[in-house]
């Protein structure tokens, strides 16, 4: 069975770097079937795409976000990663980790993992 | 890249039906295969109703329906059930980025 589970600080500084990983279980990250994105969703506010990573390291960001957004994928550990700079109180949402059936929809989501940026 | 447009809230009786509108543009619902809905209660992750239009993901119930006419996306519940009520989310594909809805609040009366 499908688990993503999201892991990270629920807590960021103004203008720090917001770092999460997601760790996979019952599939590889290195398939070429899925895609794995992130998504969040600000409190009491609805869903944002924010970046997807696909077989090859084909990445695709939201523009708003892309100059401030990395996507990236550790075959070693099967866990993915997203990285935003300079985090703003903007940013502060519940992050989910996707699995992404390419150009489709989103099949499995992990739980959820809520940061906030707060001095 | 503006979220799609939903309507902020339904609501319906027990047994009714129920459609919540996607409205986007050529760009993005307009020109997309790939339109999903996704319910979530609350404290929950999201959960994959429908996918590409008009399928269903396995163990979704064929109450839920999706179609599309050219920049609005819609979802019918049949049959509505007090577990139905919840958010339903939009999303479409728009080449080399996704959108979502602002989300739909289905209240069952």
């Amino acid at each position: 069975q499908m688990q993503l589970q999201e892991s990270g600080p629920g807590l960021v500084k103004p203008s720090e770097t917001l770092s999460l990983t997601c760790s996979v279980s019952g599939g590889p990250v290195s398939t070429s079937n899925y895609c794995w994105a992130w998504i969040r969703q600000p409190p009491g506010k609805g869903l944002e795409w924010i970046a997807s990573i696909c077989h090859g390291g084909r990445t695709y960001y939201k523009p708003s976000l892309k100059s401030r957004v990395t996507i990236s994928v550790d075959t070693s550990t099967n866990q993915f990663s997203l990285k935003l700079t300079s985090a703003t109180a903007a940013d502060t949402a519940v992050y989910h980790c996707v699995r992404e059936t390419e150009g489709s929809s989103y099949s499995y989501w992990g739980q959820g993992t809520l940061v906030t940026v707060s001095s | 890249q503006s979220a799609l447009t939903q309507p902020r809230s339904v609501s319906g009786s027990p047994g009714q039906s129920v459609t919540i509108s996607c409205t986007g543009t050529s760009s993005d619902v307009g020109s997309s295969n790939y339109v999903s809905w996704y319910q979530q209660h609350p404290g929950k992750a999201p959960k994959l109703l429908i996918y590409d239009v008009r399928k269903w993901p396995s163990g979704i119930p064929d109450r839920f329906s999706g179609s599309k006419s050219g920049n609005t996306a819609s979802l019918t519940i049949s049959g509505l059930q007090a577990e139905d009520e919840a958010d339903y989310y939009c999303c479409a594909h728009a080449g080399s980025y996704y959108l979502f809805g602002a989300g739909t609040k289905i209240t069952v009366l």
